[in-house]
């Protein structure tokens, strides 16, 4: 079982650069979310998506993009990275709302 | 402001010792409350959620409390295993917020000593 599973697992960027982290999930879940982990924080939720064709920000959205265009995938965008990107990115799904968040293994970004 | 925070930041105990990890949350209204194992360079998984009528949750040896009145949550975790080294993240969700407002604690990082 896949589960949910995050490409790729390790980048380095210079900053300026754009890259697309690609997130999968074979769950069948309506529910994606992309959150970053910076040191001596809880998780941020940067965009979700409540559905196929749908997305939403969250808390830390700016410098990033998203797209649902398939129900199974859920892309997070950075257009012109910057240092304060560097960051651990996980991607989520759920079934439900108010149901458990099954997470990916995470996507370490350095920017330099 | 909705917080959630947990104590203490970082834990040692000794294999087959016993340990309680502390939640407190100032979220409202609540809907659940969740906690999350963490192994190091791995995404968090979920171990228990509890919803306003729960006292108390068990997986395996990772048992849940909740007590909504005083807004506080423990995880016990019994017979420590080395395997347990890990971080625990306390995790709110509040109701009726926006899509996806689940509110994360800094999490507990233990360690378990052989």
């Amino acid at each position: 079982n896949a589960g949910v599973t995050q490409t790729p697992k390790f980048r380095v960027l210079k900053t300026g650069q754009s890259m697309t982290l690609l997130c999968a999930q074979d769950m069948n879940h309506e529910y994606m979310y992309w959150y970053r982990q910076d040191p001596g924080m809880g998780l941020r939720l940067i965009h979700y998506s409540v559905g196929e064709g749908t997305t939403a920000k969250g808390e830390v959205p700016d410098g990033y993009n998203v797209s649902r265009l398939k129900k199974q995938n859920f892309l997070l965008g950075l257009e012109s990275a910057a240092p304060s990107q560097t960051s651990v990115y996980f991607c989520a799904s759920s079934y439900e709302e108010i149901t458990e968040a099954f997470f990916g293994q995470g996507t370490r970004l350095t920017v330099v | 402001k909705n917080q959630v925070e947990q104590s203490p930041q970082s834990l040692i105990i000794l294999e087959g010792k016993n340990c309680t990890l502390q939640c407190n949350y100032t979220v409202s209204p609540f809907s659940n409350l969740r906690w999350y194992k963490q192994d190091t360079g791995r995404g968090p998984v979920s171990l228990t959620i509890m919803t306003f009528s729960e006292n108390t949750k068990s997986n395996g040896r990772y048992t849940a409390t909740l007590d909504a009145d005083t807004k506080q949550s423990s995880l016990h975790i019994t017979a420590s295993q080395l395997s347990d080294s890990a971080s625990y993240i306390c995790v709110v969700r509040n109701y009726g917020g926006s899509q996806g407002n689940l509110i994360f604690g800094k999490g507990t990082k233990l360690s378990v000593k052989p």
